[in-house]
């Protein structure tokens, strides 16, 4: 069965540097989307992503945060600078279409330290 | 007021019981449903997808949307301890997700 699969599944980093997430999505999807769960709260949404651009992102998504899709197959979420409250799973995410089921990768946990 | 409102729970359960899962959500505008079960530190997985109002069913799992109320429900029955994760649920105003807190379910042998 298709998946989509997140690497690494865990990262640590210094605060101040900077990191980048990778995610394959499932092959035929067109729409990607990264989301965050800080530790004990809800799954927030970050960015969505369509036909190379960013087609809607939410206040989280600041100037330090930026995705890209460098091929066919990969999508990369990177934050230029880390906060510490950066720390939390991120998660990837596809769909084939608008309004269609939405599918997750099992997550990268990012501390910083 | 919150787009999204879902009890955190969690709730504990016998082996076999049915469990009711609700969620209530703000604007009536909205058309997709999901709920998505979620292990301790894995990935959401989804387990219903709905348009609209009415019932879904898939196995022991059956999804309701009542667009009236603004109400939806994620019906379980003969619950298994393999059950016992946090349930999401989540709306989908076309291009992103919007997840409630997620109810945490214990099913005990």
């Amino acid at each position: 069965e298709p998946e989509v699969t997140q690497t690494p599944s865990h990262q640590v980093t210094q605060m101040g540097q900077e990191v980048i997430l990778r995610c394959v999505p499932i092959s035929n999807h067109l729409y990607f989307y990264w989301y965050r769960q800080i530790l004990g709260q809800k799954v927030e949404f970050l960015v969505s992503f369509y036909n190379n651009e960013i087609s809607e992102k939410s206040e989280i998504f600041d100037d330090q945060f930026s995705v890209e899709r460098p091929d066919g197959s990969n999508f990369t979420l990177k934050i230029r600078s880390t906060k510490l409250e950066d720390s939390a799973m991120y998660f990837c995410a596809s769909s084939l279409g608008l309004n269609t089921e939405a599918f997750f990768g099992q997550g990268t946990r990012l501390t910083v330290v | 007021q919150k787009e999204v409102e879902q009890d955190p729970g969690p709730l504990s359960v016998p082996e076999g019981a049915i469990v009711s899962l609700n969620c209530t959500y703000s604007n009536s505008a909205f058309q997709y449903f999901m709920w998505y079960r979620q292990y301790s530190r894995k990935g959401p997985e989804l387990l219903m997808y709905t348009y609209s109002s009415g019932n879904k069913e898939d196995g022991r799992f059956t999804a309701q949307v009542d667009k009236s109320s603004k109400y939806i429900s994620l019906f379980i029955r003969d619950s298994q301890p393999s059950d016992s994760a946090t349930y999401l649920c989540a709306i989908r105003p076309i291009d992103k997700l919007i997840f409630g807190t997620g109810t945490r379910l214990q099913v005990f042998p």
